[in-house]
């Protein structure tokens, strides 16, 4: 069945740009109706929906992240990444990557399934 | 402050039935089917329960349920068993610029 790993240090320095990497495995990343998400929450904390990338490169993004953030895929991998520039401790949170259901008009609507998640913490 | 609005815990007694609340607008919950809810136990990744408002994916036990009615959405859990203590999540699909939304989770006891 589909499987996503997330890859990428555990440590951040502030200032610096966090990178993740989510590996599907078990199908395909060029899957007509799905986009590929990212979602954080931080310790103790909700959900945080980050952003989402079709396998044509076309991509949806929190406005309030936005300014900071970067998601690509690489087809030939069946990868899709995560750049967050300029991190704070604010940014300190377990990353999740999830296939996520959606239209070609941007309707995005359920995330599944979900790897594992990676903590990524943030500090000098 | 979420967007989505969920009780921050609810409680039941094995066998019994709970209902969890999810409220947002008419431009996410109320506007759309497209809510979906999360269940996730102590350390481990969420897993998608409901989907569009009321549909179970293949695996998950019948005794979850979704429904709608105006802005709120609600998951239903039947026959409460000690194994369905975890937080949940809902989440819509919205028409503003956020595009996604997650209420701020709730906390299930099995007592």
């Amino acid at each position: 069945q589909l499987q996503l790993q997330e890859s990428g240090p555990g440590l951040v320095k502030p200032s610096e740009t966090l990178s993740l990497t989510c590996t599907v495995s078990g199908g395909s990343i060029s899957s007509s109706s799905y986009y590929w998400g990212w979602i954080r929450q931080p310790p103790g904390k909700g959900l945080e929906w980050i952003g989402s990338i079709y396998y044509s490169g076309s991509t949806y993004y929190n406005p309030s992240l936005k300014s900071r953030v970067t998601i690509s895929v690489d087809t030939s991998k069946n990868q899709f990444s995560l750049k967050l520039s300029s991190v704070t401790a604010a940014d300190t949170a377990v990353y999740y990557c999830a296939r996520h259901r959606g239209s070609a008009r941007g309707t995005l609507r359920w995330f599944d399934p979900w790897g594992q998640g990676t903590l990524v913490t943030v500090s000098s | 402050q979420s967007a989505l609005t969920q009780p921050a815990s609810v409680s039941g007694s094995p066998g019994q039935s709970i209902t969890i609340s999810c409220t947002g607008t008419s431009s996410d919950v109320g506007g759309y089917n497209y809510v979906s809810w999360y269940q996730q136990h102590p350390g481990k990744a969420p897993k998608l329960m409901i989907y569009e408002v009321s549909n179970r994916p293949s695996g998950v036990p019948d005794r979850f349920s979704g429904s709608k009615s105006g802005n709120t959405a609600s998951l239903t859990i039947s026959g409460l068993q000690a194994e369905d203590e975890a937080d949940y999540y809902c989440s819509s699909y919205t028409s503003s610029s956020t595009l996604v939304v997650f209420g701020g989770g709730t906390k299930l006891t099995v007592l």
